[in-house]
């Protein structure tokens, strides 16, 4: 699998404090993406990146932001944690000739 | 839009038995991409396997298959001999074809349970 890690794997936070994710890719892979996972939902795309500064909204994007400032690094941003982002998220990624998304281990995220 | 449905939320198999697990989804595509991922305990999202629309030949891993049928838009997964260690969540996903920058669209999951 594509070296791709997420930090941290667990986080405790309280509602209305900013938390960010980090996501960290070696493969130089253009593409990158948020996913959150929720029981019954499955995996749902909050935000994707198809390079360097370009960002774009997935189906669940309200109440996140995302940056990329480097190829390898995708930072997700919850401006003011609510309870209903309490879930499981994870970071993918795919090269621009390939056509298999690689995840990240996950971050469990609870909202109190 | 596309959607993908998993219809069988749990389902369990003695070991070393044969499990398929069922998978639909509606496209207006004709070249597209789809994928099923296995998540254990550990949170993981495995790729079990990948099959393109344009081919008709199902893929095959190891112990693992798929049943495409294009015109009724279903994409099933086959567990031959199975193992204590396919015990997990086992996601269908669908991509269209534009290499990279399409996300994937995945079903709701089905809990596979082996039975020793």
């Amino acid at each position: 699998d594509a070296g791709i890690t997420q930090s941290p794997r667990h986080k405790v936070t309280e509602t209305g404090t900013p938390v960010t994710l980090r996501c960290h890719q070696t493969e130089n892979h253009r593409y990158m993406y948020w996913y959150r996972q929720d029981p019954g939902h499955g995996l749902r795309l909050i935000h994707y990146s198809y390079g360097v500064k370009d960002t774009d909204k997935g189906e669940v994007s309200d109440g996140y932001s995302v940056s990329r400032s480097k190829t390898e690094d995708f930072l997700l941003t919850l401006e003011s944690a609510t309870s209903s982002q309490t879930s499981v998220y994870f970071c993918a990624s795919v090269g621009v000739l390939t056509d298999t998304q690689y995840f990240g281990p996950g971050t469990r995220l609870t909202v109190l | 839009a596309q959607t993908v449905t998993q219809s069988q939320p749990e389902m369990s198999v003695q070991e070393a038995e044969t499990v398929t697990l069922s998978c639909t989804y509606d496209t207006s595509e004709s070249d597209y991409y789809l994928f099923w991922y296995k998540q254990p305990p550990s949170r993981q999202m495995i790729l079990v396997i990948r099959q393109e629309a344009y081919k008709q030949q199902n893929a095959t891993e190891n112990r693992f298959s798929v049943n495409f049928q294009k015109a009724a838009k279903s994409f099933s997964l086959k567990i031959s001999d199975s193992q204590l260690g396919d015990a997990a969540m086992y996601f269908c996903a669908y991509r269209i074809s534009n290499f990279g920058n399409e996300k994937l669209t995945f079903g709701t999951g089905t809990r596979l349970t082996i039975i020793p």
